[in-house]
């Protein structure tokens, strides 16, 4: 059964600083892996989605790594913001059926 | 397009009450996943549909809920009767594999039973 964790729980930067959000998971065999962000209140909204048979992806000031072999992904927020400040989940998805696992999250703080 | 287009936005009522969660998916898009999400037990899967017909739905926690698919563009999720546990931020999503995959959530349905 496909597990994801990710480290740290929570994390309080200055702002200006850049980042590392980590991700990872216990079967290699995924179909894709995907970065969300959540707000307080609000839904998830999609930042990068990195396909299997890809290593990273960018948009923006954030770029995602992805190393199936190790079940390791990590999200790099460069220059953060106080407008980052949010719960970042990342959540696999896997070869065998369409399901999507989903990490506890990170919780963003980003400090004016 | 539009998005994942969930309604309520919020719903209070009392226990013992009927509960009816809809949710449109995102034309094209043939998988559609409900989830619950709380402060103690994080997001949660509950079932999910492919091409309308359910296909994993060990997360509904009991007979008390219910989840349907009558065509590709509209799902309901019921709670009869509903308890206080229940209250809880409900989420449909929807991906298609054609399109690489992608998972797009609705903005939630709010529900507090009291």
């Amino acid at each position: 059964k496909q597990e994801v964790t990710q480290i740290p729980a929570a994390l309080s930067v200055p702002e200006g600083e850049n980042l590392v959000l980590n991700c990872s998971f216990t079967d290699s065999a995924i179909y894709n892996l995907q970065w969300f962000r959540q707000d307080p209140g609000k839904g998830l909204t999609s930042l990068l989605l990195i396909q299997s048979s890809q290593r990273e992806q960018t948009s923006g000031r954030l770029n995602a790594s992805l190393d199936k072999s190790s079940g390791r992904s990590t999200l790099y927020i460069a220059a953060s913001q106080p407008g980052d400040s949010a719960t970042y989940l990342c959540a696999v998805r896997d070869n065998y059926g369409q399901n999507f696992v989903f990490g506890p999250g990170t919780r963003l703080s980003v400090l004016p | 397009d539009a998005g994942v287009i969930q309604s309520p936005r919020h719903e209070v009522t009392e226990m013992g009450q009927e509960v009816t969660l809809r949710c449109k998916p995102i034309s094209g898009h043939n998988s559609l996943f409900w989830y619950r999400q709380t402060m103690m037990r994080g997001l949660e899967l509950l079932i999910y549909f492919n091409n309308n017909v359910p296909i994993d739905d060990s997360g509904m926690p009991e007979d008390r809920f219910s989840a349907k698919m009558p065509n590709a563009s509209f799902s309901t999720l019921k709670i009869q009767p509903s308890e206080p546990r229940d209250s809880a931020v409900y989420f449909c999503a929807s991906s298609s594999r054609q399109v690489g995959g992608e998972l797009f959530f609705g903005e939630g349905s709010r529900l507090t039973v009291l």
